[in-house]
C-alpha cells in the first residue's frame, strides 16, 4: 500500500497568512495526487489534482506543487472561509488519503 | 453538473449486509467513462476508499475490503449501488458516493452529501 503522510496534522493560522501543507508518499506516485478541502458535516470539495492543476471555481490564492513522492498545498492569503480540514490523495496505485490537517483559527 | 444522492438505512445490525444506493443526475451513469465510487469516513476520522465501478461495469475493490464488498450499476434507474456484507461495528462510518472524470485524472470530482450508517444491534 501506498501510505500518504501530511504535515502538519493542526495548523493554527490568521486571516491573511501564507500557509503550507505537506503530503508525503512513501513511493513515489509521480503526479497522481489530488487535494481536498472538507468542512464539518459536509462532503469534501477538489481543490487540486494532478498535482499541480486548480480545479475549475476555486480560487486562484490555493496552488499545489510537487511530483514523486513530496507534494505542497499552499493557500497564499487567508480568508475566513478557508479554515477546514485538507486531506491528500494518491491515485497512482488504487486510492488512499493522508490523514488529514486541520487548519484553524489562531 | 452531476449530482449525487445517497440512500438507504441508518441502521444495520452486526452480521448482516450494508446496501446504499447513489442516484446520479445530470447524466447518464453508463456514458462517458466515468468511474463511480464509494468512499468511507469513520467518526471524526479520515477517509477510505471502498471501491469503484466503471460505466462499463468493470469493477475494483479496495484490497482491504474486497472480500465484502459489491458494488454494481442499474443503468434502468441510473444509479450504482454498494453491498457490504457481515458488518461489523468497525463499519460504522459515513458512507458517501463520487464520480471520476478520467480526463481530469483519478481524482474524486463530484461527491454525495454523505449518510451515515451506524452498524448496532
Amino acid at each position: 500500500d501506498i501510505q500518504l503522510t501530511q504535515s502538519p496534522s493542526t495548523l493554527s493560522a490568521s486571516v491573511g497568512d501564507r500557509v503550507t501543507i505537506t503530503c508525503r508518499a512513501s513511493q513515489s506516485i509521480s503526479s497522481w495526487l489530488a487535494w481536498y478541502q472538507q468542512k464539518p458535516g459536509k462532503a469534501p470539495k477538489l481543490l487540486i489534482y494532478q498535482a499541480s492543476s486548480l480545479e475549475s471555481g476555486v480560487p486562484s490564492r490555493f496552488s499545489g506543487s510537487g511530483s514523486g513522492t513530496e507534494f505542497t498545498l499552499t493557500i497564499s492569503s487567508l480568508q475566513p472561509d478557508d479554515f477546514a480540514t485538507y486531506y491528500c490523495q494518491q491515485y497512482n496505485t488504487y486510492y488512499t488519503f493522508g490523514q488529514g490537517t486541520k487548519l484553524e483559527v489562531k | 453538473q452531476v449530482q449525487l444522492q445517497e440512500s438507504g438505512p441508518g441502521l444495520v445490525k452486526p452480521s448482516q449486509t450494508l446496501s446504499l444506493t447513489c442516484t446520479v443526475s445530470g447524466g447518464s451513469i453508463n456514458s462517458d467513462g466515468f468511474y463511480w465510487s464509494w468512499i468511507r469516513q469513520h467518526p471524526g476520522k479520515g477517509l477510505e476508499w471502498i471501491g469503484y465501478i466503471h460505466s462499463s461495469g468493470t469493477t475494483y475493490y479496495s484490497p482491504s475490503l474486497k472480500s465484502r464488498v459489491t458494488i454494481s450499476l442499474d443503468t434502468s434507474k441510473n444509479h450504482f449501488s454498494l453491498k457490504l456484507n457481515s458488518v461489523t461495528a468497525a463499519d460504522t462510518a459515513v458512507y458517501y458516493c463520487a464520480a471520476t472524470i478520467p480526463a481530469t485524472g483519478m481524482d474524486f470530482d463530484y461527491w454525495g452529501q454523505g449518510t451515515l450508517v451506524t452498524v448496532s444491534a
